[in-house]
């Protein structure tokens, strides 16, 4: 199975503009996660789909959003970057097996607000 | 809230030392643990994971982890490191009521041949 993809791997954008980034999934998967990485903050939690519908939120403003679409495919939306959203974001697909329940990481897409 | 502590953040060793990594967790419930590993310029991978049944887990590279209740950790062991294993090493917690991951602050393995 191919693995998680992430579209683009790398943006620049300047203060106040909107930015959105796009993941797909492992094939078969339903859920997707999003994380924000940055060096001073570690890996945080931005939010899950599953079935189009988001299931959990992170701390995080009312400018971080994102959507799912019935083929699973996510995509998350900055509005009015500001420069402490430099990051790389990270999407994770998230398999369920029983009693396990595990997420599979995209290679990110870096982000830089200038 | 849930939260995972990594003791180390900077670790330097020579090839063919052994690792212990150590990582903690708050959470005194029933608890789903990862290490993660990221490689420099590549994405994070899944090393192991514990859901239950044997408190020694093994995951790939030879890493292995020990989940401990009493002691609240699930540390992170190789017995002979390679320079190859130079990473940024996650703890992580599955928060089973908000089915998100909860990040250690991550520890840097540094092998130097």
């Amino acid at each position: 199975k191919a693995g998680v993809t992430q579209t683009p791997r790398y943006l620049i954008k300047t203060r106040g503009q909107q930015v959105t980034l796009s993941c797909s999934p492992i094939s078969g998967h339903r859920s997707v996660s999003w994380y924000q990485q940055t060096p001073g903050q570690g890996l945080q939690f931005l939010f899950e789909y599953f079935s189009e519908t988001q299931r959990n939120k992170g701390n995080f403003p009312g400018r971080f959003s994102g959507r799912q679409f019935s083929n699973s495919r996510s995509e998350m939306n900055v509005s009015t970057l500001e420069l402490g959203d430099s990051a790389l974001y990270l999407c994770a697909s998230r398999e369920r097996s029983g009693s396990t329940d595990t997420q599979y990481f995209g290679p990110g897409t870096r982000l830089t607000v200038l | 809230a849930q939260s995972v502590s990594q003791h180390n953040h900077h670790v330097i060793l020579s090839e063919a030392a052994s690792l212990e990594l150590g990582c903690n967790y708050s959470y005194g419930g029933t608890v789903n643990l990862f290490w993660y590993v990221q490689y420099p310029g590549q994405h994070l991978q899944l090393l192991l994971k514990y859901f239950s049944g044997d408190p020694l887990v093994k995951g790939i590279k030879g890493f292995e982890a020990e989940f401990i209740k009493s002691k609240f950790s699930f540390n992170l062991r190789k017995p002979s490191v390679q320079w190859s294993d130079t990473a940024e090493y996650f703890c992580a917690v599955l928060s089973g009521g908000y089915n998100k991951l909860i990040f250690g602050a991550g520890t840097r393995l540094a092998v130097h041949p």
